[in-house]
C-alpha cells in the first residue's frame, strides 16, 4: 500500500526557521517525482514545488522560488520543504504528494498534511 | 500561465439529483501529439487531504464510484456527479498539467440541499 506519512504540526515564531518531512513507503521512492502543496487556511490549492528522488532534480513554481527549498533523502524514502525565516503568512497546512509524470502530471497518492502556525 | 476558472463557487443539490461543476482553462489543455487533455479533478472532504477522483479529463482513478464522470476537452471540462450522495460533500479542484507551471482551480463548495 502506497503512504506518505508527514511529520507533525509545527508552531513557530516569524523568523524562525523549519524543516518538516514527507516518508514514502509501499513504493519505489526514487522512482517517482514528490510534489508539495500548500493550502492557506479556508483556501485553495498551490503547487510549490516538485523533486525527483533518485537525483534530486527539483522544480519550483515561480510563486516559491527562493522562498523555500526542497529536498529529499532516497536513502530514508524522505522528501523534505525548509524555510530559512518563516513569515506569518507561511502560515497553512502543506501537503507532499506522489506525483504522476514527468515534470508535469497529476497526483494520485497524498500525505495526511504537516500544519504549519507561525505566531509571534 | 494558464488560469483555471471554476463555476460556481458553490453549490447546493438535493440527495440523488446530479451535480455539475464546470472548469474552464485560459488556454487548450490539449496536446495535439497524443491527443489528451492535462486535466485532473480532486475531491477534499472536510479536514482531509484532496483524493484524486479523475485523470486526463475523463479516467477514473481506481475505487472512485461510477457516479463521478469527468469530460469536456481543450478549455472546456466538466465534473457531474449523477446521484448526489451524503458522502460527496466536498470542495472539488481542478488541475491542469500541460506544462511545469501547473495550477489549480480555485474550487467548487458541493452541499447537500
Amino acid at each position: 500500500e502506497v503512504q506518505l506519512v508527514q511529520s507533525g504540526a509545527e508552531v513557530k515564531k516569524p523568523g524562525e526557521s523549519l524543516k518538516i518531512s514527507c516518508k514514502g513507503s509501499g513504493y519505489s521512492f526514487s522512482t517517482y517525482w514528490i510534489a508539495w502543496v500548500r493550502q492557506m487556511p479556508g483556501k485553495g490549492l498551490e503547487w510549490m514545488g516538485i523533486i525527483y528522488p533518485g537525483d534530486s532534480d527539483t522544480r519550483y513554481s515561480p510563486s516559491f522560488q527562493g522562498q523555500v527549498t526542497i529536498s529529499a533523502d532516497k536513502s530514508i524514502s524522505t522528501a523534505y520543504l525548509q524555510w530559512s525565516s518563516l513569515k506569518a503568512s507561511d502560515t497553512a497546512m502543506y501537503y507532499c504528494a506522489r506525483h504522476i509524470g514527468l515534470t508535469t502530471g497529476y497526483l494520485d497518492y497524498w500525505g495526511h498534511g504537516t500544519r504549519v502556525t507561525v505566531s509571534s | 500561465d494558464i488560469v483555471m476558472t471554476q463555476s460556481p463557487d458553490s453549490l447546493a443539490v438535493s440527495l440523488g439529483e446530479r451535480a455539475t461543476i464546470n472548469c474552464k482553462s485560459s488556454q487548450s489543455v490539449l496536446y495535439s501529439s497524443d491527443n489528451k487533455n492535462y486535466l485532473a479533478w480532486y475531491q477534499q472532504k472536510p479536514g482531509q487531504p484532496p483524493k484524486l477522483l479523475i485523470y486526463w479529463a475523463s479516467t477514473r482513478e481506481s475505487g472512485v464510484p461510477d457516479r463521478f464522470s469527468g469530460s469536456g476537452s481543450g478549455t472546456d471540462f466538466t465534473l457531474t456527479i449523477s446521484s448526489l450522495q451524503a458522502e460527496d460533500v466536498a470542495v472539488y479542484y481542478c488541475q491542469h498539467y500541460y506544462n511545469t507551471l501547473w495550477t489549480f482551480g480555485q474550487g467548487t463548495k458541493v452541499e447537500i440541499k
